[in-house]
């Protein structure tokens, strides 16, 4: 199939403490695999992105990590804050058939002050 | 530059009629693709234009169309609507086809009765 398995569907942390998003993917040819975060009423907005060419990719207070072999890539935010709060979607780049960007379903992210 | 921009914002429609949605992309951007999203399914792919041209399409019924204009513009339409089609119509416009970072737009809110 070409569905992403993304997991927990919703995550509540301290502020201060990390979370972490985990995304399993199924086309093994796949070589893009970006984050968008979501606030409520808004769009969903690129945060981090890894091309399958690197382990590991950081921002500042995010990180993604791919593992090409497992075919899963995680999201962590470290240091959380108020802001942080949303829905965050992985998706990953369909190369066998049809090329286009799979969605997760989502997790949604409260940060409790 | 101007973000993508969708227009109507939110409309209300009953059952068996039509709709049209449209999608000004970001100025240069030629890829446009249009997305699904409910609260149970995520993002969900309809379909991506480029140069005129449909190059993607998801798992939706032919009651979902769209088609897109010279000057990178995009309309959706949805025929014969049912309730199961209200969601929120995500338009978003890349660079290049199937490639790189997604510019979401606002969205368009059906309401289906």
């Amino acid at each position: 199939g070409e569905n992403v398995e993304q997991h927990p569907s919703t995550l509540s942390v301290q502020e201060g403490d990390s979370a972490v998003i985990k995304c399993t993917y199924s086309d093994s040819a796949s070589n893009y695999f970006p984050w968008y975060k979501q606030e409520l009423g808004k769009r969903p907005q690129l945060i981090i992105d890894i091309r399958s060419n690197v382990g590991e990719k950081k921002d500042q207070r995010i990180a993604v990590t791919l593992n090409k072999t497992a075919k899963h890539f995680s999201l962590h935010i470290t240091e959380t804050q108020p802001e942080d709060s949303a829905v965050y979607f992985c998706a990953y780049k369909r190369v066998q058939g049809a090329q286009k960007l799979v969605f997760g379903q989502g997790t949604r992210l409260t940060i409790n002050p | 530059k101007a973000g993508v921009t969708q227009t109507p914002r939110y409309l209300i429609k009953t059952r068996g009629q039509q709709v049209t949605l449209s999608c000004s992309p970001i100025s240069g951007h030629r890829s446009v693709s249009w997305y699904q999203q409910t609260p149970g399914q995520g993002l969900q792919f309809l379909f991506e234009y480029f140069s005129e041209t449909q190059r993607n399409k998801g798992n939706f019924p032919g009651r979902f169309s769209g088609r897109q204009f010279s000057n990178s513009r995009s309309e959706m339409n949805v025929s014969t609507l049912e309730l199961g089609d209200s969601a929120l119509y995500l338009c978003a416009s890349s660079l290049a086809q199937s490639t790189g970072e997604l510019f979401f737009g606002e969205g368009s809110r059906l309401t289906v009765l």
